[in-house]
């Protein structure tokens, strides 16, 4: 069955530099989504894909986070200049349409030092 | 700032034993709940999408019902295996959102013991 993949699995980075997270989704799927979960907190959201351009963000994706589809496959999101409150969970998840499940990556683990 | 509810956040039973868990969300402006399993180390795993009210689901020895003038549901797992230790999380998607942003719950986590 096809999977989303998501790299790096692990990424430790310094207070201030710059993170790409990227994610392959689902050949045919059109909807991409970011998630995260910061320890011991619930799955939160962040942004959402369509089309090429966001659809709906958080209030958590301020302008240190963006997002793009830059190949046509890939789908990244950018963190310019870490905090170490962004230390968590990212998840990407993708579907065909909107009463279609989602599915899920099996995560980049974020941790700012 | 939408309000998914679940309960219990953890639970212990014995191999064979049924059990089930809840899921409140807001009933307003309701288009869909999501069901995921969630085992460590690897990715949320859809069971359900749910988008009727009075909906019920099935999958194996999984499943799970829906009232969305109250704004819950209910997953039942029968004769749970230690196989079905995860994470339970439901997630809500409201109307008008333009894709489907899921607003999860906490989850519960479910240990079934040999």
């Amino acid at each position: 069955e096809p999977e989303v993949t998501q790299t790096p699995s692990h990424q430790v980075t310094q207070m201030g530099q710059e993170v790409i997270l990227r994610c392959v989704p689902i050949s045919n799927h059109l909807y991409f989504y970011w998630y995260r979960q910061i320890l011991g907190q619930k799955v939160e959201f962040l942004v959402s894909f369509y089309n090429n351009e966001i659809s709906e963000k958080s209030e958590i994706f301020d302008d240190q986070f963006s997002v793009e589809r830059p190949d046509g496959s890939n789908f990244t999101l950018k963190i310019r200049s870490t905090k170490l409150e962004d230390s968590a969970m990212y998840f990407c998840a993708t579907h065909r349409g909107r009463n279609q499940p989602q599915h899920f990556g099996d995560g980049t683990r974020l941790s700012i030092l | 700032i939408l309000n998914v509810e679940q309960s219990p956040q953890s639970l212990h039973v014995q191999e064979g034993d049924s059990t089930n868990f809840t899921c409140s969300f807001p009933s307003s402006n309701f288009y869909a709940l999501h069901w995921y399993r969630w085992e460590t180390a690897k990715s949320p795993e859809a069971l359900f999408v749910m988008t009727l009210n009075g909906d019920e689901k099935k999958k194996g020895r999984i499943s799970a019902t829906l009232n969305t003038k109250e704004g819950y549901s209910y997953l039942y797992i029968k004769g749970s295996q230690p196989e079905d230790s995860a994470t339970y999380l439901c997630a809500f998607i409201k109307v008008g959102t333009s894709g489907s942003r899921l607003t999860f719950g906490e989850g519960t986590q479910l240990t079934v013991n040999p």
